[in-house]
């Protein structure tokens, strides 16, 4: 099992370009989420799903979208890059049950935006 | 909204030493992560406990509901150790909210 992958590793964006992160993940999963990880800072929830076609948003959706149309496919979406998404992204997933399960994480994406 | 505070931010110890990192957190929950952020940046889950203690190796987590607090304990530390370490509970008002509340982490180093 690859486990959660994430794509790209690296991007910088210019203000206002748009793009997808991609998150998937082979261990049939229901639940997954977005989170951002800015310098000093703990990890904060954009959005979630518990499952194909419903997702909710977390701490912090302003400036992002998400779909959930397969249960191994999570992609975050920014429209309109601004300079305070730039941060670290982490797409996780656990499987059902109790909050009480391990969350499996990506490696992350690391975007720049100027 | 659950308030999840490390103390510690930062450690530095020489390799050997007996290590604790501090978690409180403001709402009672059902359960409590301890997640391990390696300096390349990726971020593995080490435990969740909802009561008593866990061991994993010379990794040993505890946990008091009462005084809404947790402890990770790293024995014989390793310069293998030297990490962030996080600890998230869930955010909702009584605590089982899906949405999981983080720390901002404990830089531990540990020199040989």
């Amino acid at each position: 099992n690859a486990g959660v992958t994430q794509t790209p590793k690296f991007r910088i964006l210019k203000i206002g370009q748009s793009m997808t992160l991609q998150c998937t993940q082979d261990m049939n999963h229901n639940y997954m989420y977005w989170y951002r990880q800015d310098p000093g800072m703990g990890l904060k929830l954009i959005y979630y799903s518990v499952g194909a076609g419903i997702t909710d948003k977390g701490e912090v959706p302003n400036g992002y979208n998400v779909s959930r149309s397969t249960t191994e496919d999570f992609p975050l979406r920014l429209e309109l890059a601004a300079p305070s998404q730039t941060s670290v992204y982490f797409c996780a997933s656990r499987k059902t049950g109790p909050l009480l399960n391990e969350q499996f994480f990506g490696p992350g994406t690391r975007l720049t935006v100027l | 909204k659950n308030e999840v505070e490390q103390s510690p931010q930062n450690l530095t110890a020489q390799e050997g030493e007996f290590i604790t990192i501090n978690c409180s957190y403001s709402v009672g929950i059902s359960a409590l992560h301890w997640l391990q952020q390696h300096p390349g940046g990726g971020i593995v889950s080490l435990f969740m406990l909802s009561s008593g203690k866990k061991k994993h190796g010379r990794l040993i987590a505890t946990i008091n509901i009462q005084e809404k607090h947790s402890s990770l304990h790293i024995t014989a530390s390793h310069p293998r150790d030297s990490a962030v370490y996080i600890c998230a509970a869930p955010g909702g008002t009584q605590g089982g909210s899906e949405k999981l509340v983080f720390g901002k982490g404990m830089k531990l180093t540990v020199n040989p």
